[in-house]
């Protein structure tokens, strides 16, 4: 039982490039999120999905986009890469009628 | 609209002293409150929630917090620190009836021998 796993740990973009962060649940939970993380900001929700087919944004989602095809599979697009995208990326789930969420290790983003 | 404010983004106690890392929030609804612990290259991980019933809730690792609803608060506690719980502690507020968590900017623990 894998929990989240999170792709690439590390990954450095120049300006413009565009990459896929992937995120895998094996515990089947409805709920997913992507959160970026920056120093001394706590985190902040980009994206969430309630079910596969279903989408909606968070508090800042511009420059990002995410699809949910699967319940496993939740991942995040980044089509122009920005220094301002620069950032600790984390995904989590949670199962429907409770409220923990479950985080996978991050994925470390620099656009340089 | 929530926020949550953690005062000090840095605390440092020394080893078997009393950890308090403080935790304010503003939430137009009954907010469901959480703290997390992020351990150095790790994800977060759930220490505890009060979400209804008793105000003093308990979690993993000798950690508790108590809501206040007065004072709007849910400060977290340790009687006695021990050095492997030198992280990242983050509180998060989320409506009862909502989907999404707004977390605090963070409070870095240190432990000192």
């Amino acid at each position: 039982n894998a929990g989240v796993t999170q792709t690439p740990k590390f990954r450095i973009l120049k300006i413009g490039q565009s990459m896929t962060l992937q995120c895998t649940q094996d515990m089947n939970h409805n709920y997913m999120y992507w959160y970026r993380q920056d120093p001394g900001m706590g985190l902040k929700l980009i994206y969430y999905s309630v079910g596969a087919g279903i989408t909606d944004k968070g508090e800042v989602p511009n420059g990002y986009n995410v699809s949910r095809s699967t319940t496993e599979d939740f991942p995040l697009r980044l089509e122009l890469a920005a220094p301002s995208q620069t950032s600790v990326y984390f995904c989590a789930t949670r199962r429907a009628g409770t409220d923990t969420q479950y985080f996978g290790p991050g994925t470390r983003l620099t656009v340089l | 609209a929530q926020s949550v404010t953690q005062l000090g983004s840095h605390v440092s106690v020394s080893e078997g002293a009393l950890v308090l890392l403080r935790c304010n929030y503003s939430s137009s609804v009954p907010p469901y409150l959480f703290w997390y612990v992020q351990y150095p290259n790790q994800g977060l991980q759930l220490l505890l929630k009060y979400t209804t019933g008793a105000t003093l809730v308990k979690g993993i690792n000798g950690f508790e917090a108590e809501f206040k609803k007065s004072e709007t608060s849910f400060h977290l506690t340790k009687p006695s620190a021990h050095m492997s719980d030198a992280a990242e502690y983050f509180c998060a507020v989320k409506p009862n009836a909502g989907n999404m968590l707004t977390f605090g900017g963070g409070t870095r623990l240190m432990v000192k021998p």
